[in-house]
């Protein structure tokens, strides 16, 4: 069974920083891109940023609204991925999702975590 | 990286058909044939349910159906049925990032 767990979440002033963590089991993780997704209160969802396999030379992209202040990356012996988000600002609080994709057999397979709250808030 | 573009709301009667536009630009719907769909249900994780524009993940059902003309995506939805009520999320690749739609509110009447 597929899972991934994301924790590290919680409340934090703006300006502060929080480390998320996603640990992934039960599939290939090595080899697939590990991405976040988030999603304010009420609103839809935002992509944040990935970070590709080793073979992809763990290339990194982000969001415009993110990029400067988050930072991802990835453990593959410990099969975890993190977001370290730094000068947290009130407008990024939200649930934050990691997701994946891997080819099973010629089928596209899409794994997401069930989420852990981010509160920006003085 | 401006989110694609969907309409807030959709409704339809059981039994009946629907499409939810996902209109973008040629730096993201329009120039890859990499659009999917989620289902989101409130308090759960979005489910993939069209990926490459028109596939469909196994396990899906085959009411669900994805197409692409220029820069819009549509998802068609036939058959409609209560449990297809939900939040509808458009998503395409943009080059090296990712763009979601603002998300599209299914309510069957």
């Amino acid at each position: 069974e597929v899972q991934l767990v994301e924790s590290g979440g919680g409340l934090v002033q703006p300006g502060g920083s929080l480390k998320l963590s996603c640990a992934a089991s039960g599939f290939t993780f090595s080899g697939s891109a590990m991405h976040w997704v988030r999603q304010a209160s009420g609103k839809g969802l935002e992509w944040v940023g990935r970070i590709r396999s080793k073979a992809n030379s763990y290339a990194t992209a982000y969001a415009a609204s993110v990029k400067g202040r988050f930072t991802i990356s990835r453990d593959d012996s410990k099969n975890t991925a993190y977001l370290q988000m730094n000068s947290l600002k009130t407008e990024d609080t939200a649930v934050y999702y990691c997701t994946s994709q891997e080819i099973w057999f010629g089928e596209l397979k899409d794994y997401w975590g069930q989420g852990t709250l981010v509160t920006v808030s003085s | 990286q401006s989110a694609l573009t969907q309409p807030a709301s959709v409704s339809g009667s059981p039994g009946q058909s629907i499409t939810i536009s996902c209109t973008g630009t040629s730096s993201d719907v329009g120039g890859y044939n990499y659009v999917s769909w989620y289902q989101q249900h409130p308090g759960k994780a979005p489910k993939l349910m069209i990926y490459d524009v028109s596939k469909r993940p196994s396990g899906v059902s085959n009411r669900f159906s994805g197409s692409k003309s220029g820069n819009t995506a549509s998802l068609t939805i036939s058959g409609l049925q209560a449990e297809d009520e939900a939040d509808y999320y458009c998503c395409s690749y943009a080059g090296s990032t990712v763009v979601f739609g603002g998300g599209t509110k299914l309510t069957v009447l």
